[in-house]
Order: C-alpha cells, then sequence, then structure tokens
C-alpha cells in the first residue's frame, strides 16, 4: 500500500520569507499523481498543487512550487514571499492512477507565520 | 455552480442513533469518497465509489455504510453512532485521472 509522510509536524517562517514543506511518499507505481492541499482553521480542504509524476518539470503556481524528485519520492512545497493567509495546516497526497484512485494523505505540517 | 456539497454542516446526536450525512456533487463526476479527519490526524479514507452502484470500503469503513443508487449522490450512514465516530466529515469527487475536490465537511459530535 502506498504511504506519505510528512517529516515536520510544524514549521514556521517570516512573513515575506521563503519555507519549503518535506514530503515523502512510497509507490511502487511507474505513474501517479501528487498533490499538496491547504487546511485553514475553517477546514476546507483547498488545492495547492498538483504534478503529474510522468512529467519531469516542476508545477509552479504563482508563490507555490515544488520539486519533485521521482527517484528519490520526494516532493516538497516552496512557498516564496510568504504571507498571514498562508498560515494553515498543508497535506500532502498521492494519488493513484490505476484501481481506486483514491487519496492517501500524509499526516500534514502546520505552518505559521510571524509578522 | 455549486460544485460539492455536505448536509448536515453540523450534528450532534447520542450514542446508539443512526445518522446520515448528505453529499452531492453537480458535476457528474464518476469517483466520490468519504473520509474522515480527526484531531491531529490526516484525511483518512472511509468508502469510495467509483460510480453509480458500485462502491468499497476503504482504510476505516467499520461502522459505516454508503449508498450511491444516482452519480451525484453519495450518503454516508453511521448505523449506530458510537463516541469514537465524533470527526470531521469530508466528502469529495473527482473524475477519471482528475484533481479531488472536497465539500466544506459536516462536524459530527457523538455524546
Amino acid at each position: 500500500a502506498q504511504t506519505v509522510t510528512q517529516s515536520q509536524p510544524e514549521m514556521s517562517v517570516q512573513e515575506a520569507e521563503t519555507v519549503t514543506l518535506s514530503c515523502t511518499y512510497d509507490t511502487s507505481e511507474s505513474d501517479y499523481y501528487l498533490f499538496w492541499y491547504k487546511q485553514p482553521p475553517s477546514r476546507q480542504m483547498i488545492l495547492v498543487i498538483r504534478q503529474e509524476a510522468y512529467k519531469q518539470q516542476n508545477a509552479t503556481e504563482n508563490r507555490f512550487s515544488v520539486n519533485f524528485q521521482k527517484a528519490a519520492k520526494s516532493f516538497s512545497l516552496k512557498i516564496s514571499d510568504s504571507q498571514l493567509g498562508d498560515a494553515a495546516m498543508y497535506f500532502c497526497a498521492y494519488r493513484e492512477i490505476q484501481g481506486a484512485q483514491k487519496l492517501v494523505f500524509g499526516q500534514g505540517t502546520r505552518l505559521t507565520i510571524n509578522p | 455552480d455549486a460544485g460539492i456539497t455536505q448536509s448536515p454542516r453540523y450534528k450532534i446526536t447520542e450514542t446508539g442513533r443512526q445518522v446520515t450525512l448528505m453529499c452531492h456533487q453537480t458535476w457528474s463526476h464518476s469517483y466520490m469518497f468519504w473520509y474522515r479527519q480527526d484531531l491531529g490526524h490526516g484525511l483518512r479514507l472511509i468508502y469510495y465509489s467509483a460510480a453509480a452502484d458500485i462502491t468499497d470500503k476503504g482504510e476505516v469503513p467499520d461502522g459505516y455504510v454508503v449508498s450511491r443508487s444516482k452519480t451525484e449522490n453519495f450518503p454516508l450512514t453511521l448505523e449506530s453512532a458510537t463516541r469514537s465516530q465524533t470527526s470531521v466529515y469530508f466528502c469529495a469527487s473527482s473524475e477519471v485521472g482528475n484533481t479531488i475536490y472536497f465539500g466544506e465537511g459536516s462536524w459530527l459530535t457523538v455524546v
């Protein structure tokens, strides 16, 4: 079974600085999807960024970018120019392409932004 | 464009009662999912459905029942609620191989 590990339960960063959240996963599949979701205090699950495993190019969405290392099974999220509104829980997730196509989540990283 | 909606958003029930959480999506997505999120945990899959009339167990299915007679609806029933089922429940949907979108969550407290 696939597993996702986020080794940083909590992170903090100064406003306007850059922070990187780590994620590793375990799978025997060659093709799959990876996601980062943001969960603010409202508990809404908000998609931040998505990466297809067959794409070598790292995904970017404005201030958010990923470092996808397929061989190392690593998928980190970089947030540039951190803003107070970025404070939230961040979940890394893996989605299989075949079968159930379910999403497997890591335990989450709580990000605090210091003004 | 309503997307995916859950009801009720908040529910308090007593131990032993039956509770049904509703989920409705307007996109005609094939896949639908139910997750639960407990304090200090990520999201864990309860049940999923690949299409109408096709459902299967996830990681933590015990004590739950689902059905999917129509593509757009995927209700989750707690047959006899227990305190350990106090949680936030998320319904989600997606098309094949696409991003999974989540509802706003249903906060359930079992007393």
